[in-house]
């Protein structure tokens, strides 16, 4: 079956350590997105990649790190530097010029 | 930038009909997407608008007027399990239609 993975789906970390957040998709898609989701909010862009060995910054980056080294995995590090990391983080891919994006299931990541 | 409302929350009884609007201020767009999320699991695709009009889709009808920056989601027949929040988004022209706007959410109550 083709789709997104994320793992693991909860995560409790300690205050100013730094956590990787892993997601890998088998849909060949070029296009990968990260996205923070608080408590009854919308989804807000950290990260997007539409190629290998490339990303750009989204609109909330700050203390965020992601790398591409390849097409199916885009992890992201959630560094000391985020002051409040404790969310619900979704990542997406998106095939070429289509419009839909392919979310996984998410991990809750809660920093105490 | 792009800005995009919507009602936080509406209440409907099951088989009835309701509506769900997004309002936006956007340079440009390259067309209206909407996702529906349960609670705790991952957005999934329901419809695109690239042009204006009402696009179909089972019960589900979405419609887009880019002259009034307005568009909406129309759901027939409500089921218990349409109870979620529903976002809309838009792919701004500003970066070549790279990345995503989400609004804040609406959710969506069904009661019996």
């Amino acid at each position: 079956d083709g789709g997104i993975t994320q793992s693991p789906k909860y995560l409790f970390r300690k205050e100013g350590q730094n956590v990787t957040l892993s997601c890998e998709q088998n849909l060949n898609h070029d296009a990968m997105y990260w996205y923070r989701q608080d408590p009854g909010q919308g989804l807000r862009l950290i990260y997007y990649s539409q190629i290998v060995n490339d990303f750009q910054k989204g609109d909330i980056a700050e203390g965020y790190s992601v790398s591409r080294e390849k097409k199916e995995s885009f992890p992201l590090t959630v560094t000391s530097a985020q002051k409040n990391p404790t969310a619900f983080y979704l990542c997406a891919s998106r095939a070429g010029s289509y419009n839909e994006q392919f979310f996984g299931p998410g991990t809750r990541l809660t920093v105490l | 930038g792009q800005s995009l409302e919507q009602p936080s929350e509406v209440t409907a009884v099951e088989g009835a009909i309701v509506q769900i609007n997004c309002t936006y201020q956007t340079s440009g767009f390259y067309g209206l997407s909407w996702y529906q999320q349960h609670d705790g699991g991952a957005p999934t695709f329901l419809s695109y608008n690239g042009l204006d009009g009402l696009e179909e889709t089972g019960r589900f009808s979405s419609f887009l007027s880019r002259s009034d920056s307005y568009g909406y989601l129309l759901l027939q027949e409500l089921q218990m399990k349409d109870s979620a929040s529903y976002f809309c988004a838009v792919r701004p022209r500003d970066n070549y239609g790279q990345n995503f706007v989400f609004g804040p959410g609406t959710r969506l109550s069904v009661l019996p």
